[in-house]
């Protein structure tokens, strides 16, 4: 059972903007930053926000992360097809003394 | 480009171990930890621990204490993750990843994944 908890599914129609939460404590998400990790069906996960809310290079900048206190969110704005992935949040857990993922989430594109 | 590929699939009988590789290019190997992960089907991901490929040093989740053992071996480049004593609920695939310059835990690049399945 994952420290990180995530909604299990999001949905919007193309163009729209969707959001990712992504619920902690403060011994992860509370003190240490935050990654989201892109995960197309078959395909091994991508890293598509590091640091709270910093993009990699060549990821669109649709891709938004935030953080307040011990919640993050990642936001898709302008909705497209392609988006239709599972996302997961991650952190260090100082607690734990290792590395926790989400539960996921499966976004849907209408 | 940086590279991660790892071994071919596997099928153990419970109680076996199971040695997955994964050989990295493209990037200097002992610079950059790597780190293992495992998604069981229809699951979510679950870290398993770092390795450092440059002295040794590993650091394993609490939960395969005991039975993970992650090596490398620099002159090839490659990182190894052997899981022992396998029990059905270990049928996953397993990832290598590399982190992010200069972070702890942001993965960059990751194997394409290795499917182990436990099975009498």
């Amino acid at each position: 059972q994952s420290v990180l908890t995530q909604p299990p599914s999001a949905s919007g129609t193309p163009g729209q903007r969707v959001t990712v939460s992504c619920s902690g404590s403060s011994s992860n998400i509370g003190r240490k930053t935050v990654n989201w990790y892109q995960q197309l069906p078959g395909t091994a996960p991508k890293l598509l926000i590091y640091s709270d809310n910093q993009r990699p290079s060549g990821v669109p900048d649709r891709f938004s992360g935030s953080k307040s206190g011990t919640s993050a969110s990642l936001a898709i704005s302008g909705l497209q097809s392609e988006d239709e992935a599972d996302y997961y949040c991650a952190a260090w857990d100082d607690s734990l003394n290792g590395y926790v993922f989400g539960t996921g989430t499966k976004v849907t594109v209408l | 480009q940086v590279q991660l590929v790892q071994s071919g699939a596997e099928v153990k009988k419970p109680g076996a171990s199971v040695k997955v590789s994964c050989k990295a290019s493209g990037y200097t190997f002992s610079d950059y930890y790597m780190h293992w992960v495992r998604q069981a089907p229809g699951q979510g991901l679950e870290w398993m621990g770092w390795m450092n490929p440059k002295n040794g040093d590993r650091k394993y989740a609490q939960k395969f204490q005991g039975r993970v053992t992650m090596t490398r071996d620099t002159s090839i480049n490659t990182g190894y993750m052997e899981l022992s004593r396998l029990i059905s609920d270990d049928t996953a695939v397993y990832y290598c990843a590399k982190v992010r310059h200069g972070s702890c835990c942001s993965f960059d690049s990751w194997g394409q994944g290795t499917l182990v399945t436990v099975s009498s």
